[in-house]
C-alpha cells in the first residue's frame, strides 16, 4: 500500500516570491508520482509527472519537482508565484508495477498574496 | 488531446430523486475509469473503478446500491445516486485512463451535486 502525505495545508506567500509545497510518500514498491493543481470548482489539471530518468522534473506554469529516492520526496517549487497560482495542489503516486489506483495527498492550499 | 468531459457540471435535485451523472472520454478510449467524491477542502476519495463492459469495483464503505455505475463504452461512464439525499451533497469527479500508458489518469472537470 501507498501513502502520501503534504505537510502543509496551506501555504500563503507573496506574489512574486518562491515556494515549495512539500509532498513525501511511503510506499514498499517503487511509484510514478504527479503534482496536480485544483482551481475552485474545477478539476484536477496535471502539472507534472516523474515517471523515470532526470529526478528534476518541469511542468507547466512554471513549476518544477524534484524526486529524492532516499527521502521519500516529490516537493514541488516555483521561483515566482503569481496571484492566478492560487489554488489547491494535490501530490499522488502510483505503482510502477500495476494496478491503476492513484494515492492522494490530503492537498495544499496555496494563497498568493499582493 | 486525453479530454475527459462531465456533464452536468452542477445539479440540483430534491431529496429522493435520483441523479445520473455522464463522464465522458472526447478524444480516446478509456479501459478504466474511476469515480471520486470531494467534500469542501478535502482530498479526493475513490468511490469505484470501473472497466467496460464489467461491474464496477467498489471501494470499502461506498454503497453499491447508492451509486449505481455503469460503463457501458469505452468512452463512456455514467454514476446514478439513487434516492439521494442532502448528505449525497458533494463534488463528483471522474477520470479516465487508458492501460498501458503508465496508467496516467486524465480528470473530469467535476460536478457539484446539491441535494435540497
Amino acid at each position: 500500500a501507498q501513502s502520501v502525505t503534504q505537510l502543509d495545508s496551506q501555504v500563503p506567500v507573496f506574489e512574486e516570491a518562491p515556494v515549495e509545497l512539500r509532498c513525501n510518500y511511503s510506499s514498499s514498491v517503487s511509484v510514478y508520482l504527479f503534482w496536480y493543481v485544483q482551481y475552485p470548482n474545477q478539476g484536477l489539471q496535471l502539472l507534472l509527472k516523474y515517471l523515470s530518468g532526470s529526478t528534476l522534473v518541469k511542468g507547466i506554469n512554471g513549476f518544477e519537482a524534484e524526486f529524492n529516492k532516499s527521502q521519500t520526496s516529490f516537493h514541488l517549487r516555483k521561483p515566482s508565484v503569481h496571484i492566478s497560482d492560487t489554488a489547491e495542489y494535490f501530490c499522488a503516486v502510483i505503482p510502477t508495477g500495476g494496478g491503476n489506483k492513484l494515492t492522494f495527498g490530503t492537498g495544499t492550499q496555496l494563497k498568493v498574496e499582493l | 488531446g486525453a479530454v475527459v468531459s462531465q456533464h452536468p457540471s452542477w445539479v440540483i435535485c430534491k431529496s429522493g430523486t435520483s441523479v445520473k451523472i455522464e463522464c465522458r472520454s472526447l478524444d480516446f478510449q478509456a479501459t478504466t475509469m474511476f469515480w471520486y467524491r470531494q467534500f469542501p477542502k478535502q482530498s479526493l476519495m475513490l468511490m469505484a473503478t470501473s472497466n467496460e463492459g464489467s461491474k464496477a469495483t467498489y471501494e470499502q464503505g461506498v454503497e453499491k446500491d447508492k451509486f449505481l455505475i455503469n460503463h457501458a463504452s469505452l468512452t463512456l461512464s455514467t454514476l446514478t445516486v439513487t434516492s439521494a439525499h442532502p448528505e449525497d451533497s458533494s463534488f463528483y469527479i471522474c477520470s479516465a485512463t487508458v492501460t498501458g500508458t503508465y496508467n496516467e489518469q486524465f480528470f473530469g472537470p467535476g460536478t457539484r451535486l446539491t441535494v435540497l
